[in-house]
């Protein structure tokens, strides 16, 4: 059975710091590895998908890796803004599409 | 440019009332799922569908049931609501067999059982 991890569940840092979310999976036989942000009281939206057969996927300030066989994926986040303030989860994609998710971390981005 | 629509968006029960969870979309995804999301447990698969007519169990299907009669809707059901299924409940919705393409969230259904 899949497990992922993220930790730590929250993280509060200074405007403009450049920081990484971590994501650990248990099996690494997945299609692909997703990265999600969610607001307050809202739904999940998608930051970036990551293959199976690929390291890494950047959008923006975002970048995010993977490393199948460590089982690890990281989400980076260049000169963080308070605007980047929300919940962020990963989620590793199984058969049928299914996704296992991470419990998310919350980030808190200060002025 | 809807994507997944979720009715209602907030529901108060009272324990061992029955309801129906609806979703929508419009962007002709063959597969079509649904999650809880609880403080501290994370998301998790409740019920999905690789296609019209078709359902399976997730990781937490006990005391839920879904239909999936049209290709665009996936119903979710309590038969006799329980505290315990006090939660938010998201649909998504995805291609088929694709590894590229994210799935697609509703924005939650608040659900209360008293």
């Amino acid at each position: 059975k899949q497990e992922v991890t993220q930790i730590p569940a929250a993280l509060s840092v200074p405007e403009g710091e450049n920081l990484v979310l971590n994501c650990s999976f248990t099996d690494s036989a997945i299609y692909n590895l997703q990265w999600f942000r969610q607001d307050p009281g809202k739904g999940l939206t998608s930051l970036l998908l990551i293959q199976s057969s690929q390291r890494e996927q950047t959008s923006g300030r975002l970048n995010a890796s993977l490393d199948k066989s460590s089982g690890r994926s990281t989400l980076y986040i260049a000169a963080s803004q308070p605007g980047d303030s929300a919940t962020y989860l990963c989620a590793a994609t199984g058969a049928n599409s299914k996704l296992t998710f991470g419990k998310g971390i919350t980030l808190s981005v200060r002025p | 440019n809807a994507g997944v629509t979720q009715t209602p968006k907030f529901r108060v029960l009272k324990t061992g009332q029955s309801m129906t969870l609806l979703c929508a979309q419009d962007m002709n995804h063959e597969y079509m799922y649904w999650y809880r999301q609880d403080p501290g447990m994370g998301l998790r698969l409740i019920h999905y569908s690789v296609g019209e007519g078709t359902t399976a169990k997730g990781e937490v299907p006990d005391g839920y049931n879904v239909s999936r009669l049209k290709k665009q809707n996936f119903l979710l059901g309590l038969e006799s609501a329980a505290p315990s299924q006090t939660s938010v409940y998201f649909c998504a919705s995805s291609p088929p067999g694709q590894t590229t393409k994210p799935q697609h969230f509703g924005d939650g259904t608040r659900l209360s059982i008293l």
